[in-house]
């Protein structure tokens, strides 16, 4: 059973439209982050929020953390081939743990 | 180094083979993870140390798998008499120190079990 369920697994988008990735979980987290990664590359830290209801933004993406902390969205606005990855969100459990529980991820791919 | 170093980048290895992965982390980080990411899928907590210290080893699969970091810097995760299912990539990352602080994480070793 996946602790961090993400959504969609598959995203193919054209250059432009925008759209938004889940994290969702039954479980509490006292942190959230999302990483991306880039085919034979380790992950790479884009964002962490820590209070429910955070919103964090990184130029065209904004991340948003669930009041409760059991959630998180990213969404990307006009979306550029630049954006192709592989997206985890992965969470922390307690607050003074380093170990990441990671979601399944979510292959997000934008054509010309 | 500039950043968290990791040896083999590919193995392949025979059914019953014995491998060894290393990974030397950013010069001073204290805590060191290993993962273990299966194609098209997320990564999965594998060990963590803190200095030399193995303080969690709960997601090894198996006793086949062992971790170590003897002198608190470069560690080596051994597989022994791997099977298919531990194809896989394993990603180690490091972080300045214990707890809830930013992981770096290296490029992985892509192990393919024949």
């Amino acid at each position: 059973t996946q602790l961090l369920e993400q959504s969609p697994q598959f995203l193919s988008i054209q250059e432009g439209e925008n759209l938004t990735v889940y994290c969702n979980s039954s479980s509490v987290f006292s942190s959230l982050q999302w990483y991306r990664q880039e085919p034979g590359e380790g992950p790479v830290l884009l964002v962490t929020v820590v209070t429910g209801g955070e919103v964090k933004k990184l130029k065209r993406l904004t991340f948003q953390f669930g009041d409760a902390r059991k959630d998180s969205s990213l969404h990307i606005t006009a979306a550029q081939p630049g954006d192709t990855g592989l997206y985890l969100c992965a969470g922390r459990r307690t607050s003074n743990t380093g170990k990441l529980i990671f979601g399944q991820g979510t292959t997000l791919q934008v054509k010309p | 180094g500039a950043g968290v170093s990791q040896s083999p980048r590919y193995k392949v290895a025979k059914r019953g083979q014995d491998v060894a992965l290393r990974c030397d982390p950013i010069s001073g980080h204290v805590s060191l993870f290993w993962y273990q990411q299966a194609l098209g899928q997320g990564p999965e907590f594998l060990t963590y140390f803190q200095n030399e210290a193995q303080l969690d080893k709960s997601g090894l699969p198996s006793d086949r798998f062992f971790a170590e970091r003897p002198e608190g810097s470069v560690s080596t995760l051994k597989i022994q008499r791997t099977q298919q299912e531990d194809s896989a990539v394993y990603l180690c990352a490091s972080s300045r120190e214990g707890g809830p602080t930013e992981a770096f994480f290296g490029q992985g070793t892509r192990l393919t079990v024949v």
